[in-house]
This record gives structure tokens, sequence and C-alpha cells, in this order.
């Protein structure tokens, strides 16, 4: 089992442009979770998803982002004209349903 | 609304000590407590879990403690070693996210042991 996949590790951006970050979760999970860790802060919920549901997006900003869990394939989180206050590493999470949560090795967003 | 707080922000201690690292949170209604570590450019890798009805987990060198009441977590890390370097995530599941696992996360302390 790979556990969660995400990718890229490493993602720059410009100002003003898009950012897609993708998870794959643990086979077997159909449960996925997003957070974001600002430089010296916690990890903060972001939204969380089923497959074709969004469950809980109270941790999105309402603004700019978007996250998704299609049928087939990763889970996408999409930031649109990003800002350098997005800078951030950005966890993925997957749970099957009941106890236990496995985290990916994040994405780390930097905005130029 | 739930907070997590740990104590202290950073730990330098040399190899072979034991430590105690601090976790505190403002509401008792939790459905388990979990203590991540984290190192640099890699994700959470989780160490103890503890259920809301126990009071504490050991695994290997490490042990966890719960006092829902007080709000209080301790993770006791034994003859500590220059691996253990890393920083350390509390996390509480609020008893209110029935279902699904929302997890709200402390600040972390961040540990280095020195040969």
């Amino acid at each position: 089992n790979a556990g969660v996949m995400q990718n890229p590790r490493h993602l720059v951006r410009r100002r003003g442009q898009e950012a897609r970050l993708r998870c794959s979760p643990m086979k077997g999970h159909s449960h996925v979770y997003w957070y974001r860790q600002l430089p010296e802060e916690g990890l903060k919920f972001m939204v969380y998803l089923q497959k074709e549901n969004i469950i809980d997006e109270s941790g999105m900003p309402k603004e700019r982002f978007s996250a998704e869990f299609p049928k087939e394939g990763p889970s996408i989180l999409r930031i649109q004209q990003v800002v350098r206050g997005d800078s951030a590493a950005y966890f993925c999470a997957s749970s099957p349903g009941g106890a236990g949560t496995t985290f990916g090795s994040g994405t780390q967003l930097s905005v130029l | 609304k739930q907070e997590v707080t740990q104590i202290p922000a950073a730990l330098s201690v040399p190899e072979g000590e034991n430590l105690v690292l601090n976790c505190s949170f403002t509401d008792s209604a939790i459905y388990n407590l979990q203590w991540f570590r984290q190192d640099p450019g890699k994700g959470l890798t989780s160490l103890l879990l503890i259920q809301s009805s126990q009071r504490e987990q050991t695994s290997g060198r490490l042990n966890a403690s719960l006092d829902k009441s007080s709000g209080r977590s301790t993770l006791y890390i034994a003859a500590s070693q220059p691996g253990d370097s890393a920083t350390y995530l509390c996390a509480v599941r609020p008893r209110e996210n029935t279902g699904f696992q929302k997890l709200v996360f402390g600040t972390g302390t961040r540990l280095l042991v020195s040969p």
C-alpha cells in the first residue's frame, strides 16, 4: 500500500496564477481531508470530501479555493489567482470512515 | 470553539534524557486525542491515539496520557535519541464531529536531541 500520495511535492506559482494540488488516498479509503499549515502555525482543517461530495468545507476560504473528489481519479485542491498569503504546506489525509487517519507528505506551495 | 495549545514551543535536550511534552485543550468533549511526529519536508506520522475513555497509551519509548476532565495530555519520551528530533503535534477530534476525522491541531513542540 503506497499510502496517501500527494503531488507535486513543491509547487511554485507567480501571483495571479492557478495552483492545482493532487491527492490520491490510500487504497480502500473513501474519505479525504485537506489541511493547510501556514508558517509557524498549526495545521488547520480546510475541507472534507467523500467521492463526488463535499461534506464539510467550513475551513475553506470563501473565495478562490475549491476542492473536488471525483468518482475516478485523485482529489484536487484548486487555488485560483494565488496571492503570497497562500504560501503554505497543504496536507491531504484519508480514512476508511472509521478510526485512523493517514496523512500524505504534503505539497509546499510558494507564491512569488 | 476547541483550541489546542502545546508547551513548550521548542525544547533542546542532550541524548539520553527523559522528557515530557504538554498539550492542553479547551473543550473536554472529544472522541480522541492523537500525537503526531512531523519531520521537515515530510508528512505526519501518527505516534499514539488515545480514545476518550482511555487514560494512556504506550508504544516503545513513548507514553501518552490523557486527562479529559482537565483538558490535558502529556507525551513522555524515555531515553531520548537524536533520531527523536522532530516537531511533535497534538490533535484532538472534537465530539461534535460525528462520523468523520476533522482534527484540531496544536502548533507543535520542536524537539532537538543533541548527541
